[in-house]
């Protein structure tokens, strides 16, 4: 059974930083491009990027680009992400996914997030 | 970046009832449209892929359609397992965009 835990939520001050983890099992995670979304309170779905399946190639959302990397460990089938000078705005719940043909396929149960002071 | 319209934003329906929900993107996008259902428990999964195929194990009174900029879901006869919040996805161009939702409820 394919499953993708994330973890490493929590509640944050503007300005610091965080780093989520995504734990997959039940598929050869280095043969998958993977995925963070986030969905925010108001339910809002925003894709946040992607990285190859060997950690060569990032994308990301132009408006994260600058503050958000993606990175994996592929020994450890985990996928990461980090977070810097984080936003109230960027609060939400954070999905890894992975990817199939373009499809979203597996979803995590998702990491919370609060930014506030 | 590449703007997808869904609506109705909440449609209250009954069981049995066939709905369609629309998405519309802000321009072509060559059928490159995914659906996704969320679960009120907050499960994710893919419905349908490229516009009009189906996910291995959705049911198959799940279709979709269209082309363009102009795209639907429908549910044929909806089961109480049905009532969940919908979202379109076009992967046509990066970033990848969402549409802002639909949430099924029981009326």
């Amino acid at each position: 059974e394919v499953q993708l835990v994330e973890s490493g939520g929590g509640l944050v001050k503007p300005g610091a930083s965080l780093k989520l983890s995504c734990v997959a099992s039940g598929f050869t995670f280095s043969d998958y491009w993977m995925s963070w979304v986030r969905q925010t309170p108001g339910k809002t779905m925003e894709w946040i990027g992607d990285i190859k399946y060997d950690g060569s190639y990032t994308n990301y959302a132009p408006s994260l680009k600058n503050r958000f990397t993606i990175s994996r460990d592929n020994a450890k089938s985990t996928l990461y992400l980090q977070m810097s000078n984080v936003r109230s705005e960027d609060t939400a719940t954070y999905y890894c996914t992975n990817n199939n043909l373009y499809v979203m396929d597996a979803w995590g149960q998702g990491a919370s997030v609060t930014v506030s002071s | 970046d590449i703007q997808m319209t869904q609506t109705p934003s909440s449609m209250p329906a009954s069981l049995g009832e066939r709905v369609t929900i629309s998405c519309r993107a802000s321009q072509g996008i060559s059928n490159y449209l995914n659906w996704y259902q969320q679960k009120p428990d907050g499960t994710i999964k893919p419905l349908i892929y490229y516009t009009s195929n189906l996910q291995s194990g959705v049911p198959s009174r799940f279709s979709g359609s269209g082309s363009g900029t102009d795209y639907s879901l429908t549910i044929s006869s909806l089961e109480p397992e049905d009532f969940a919040m919908y979202y379109c996805q076009q992967y046509d161009s990066s970033p990848w965009t969402f549409g802002g939702g639909t949430k099924l409820e029981l009326k």
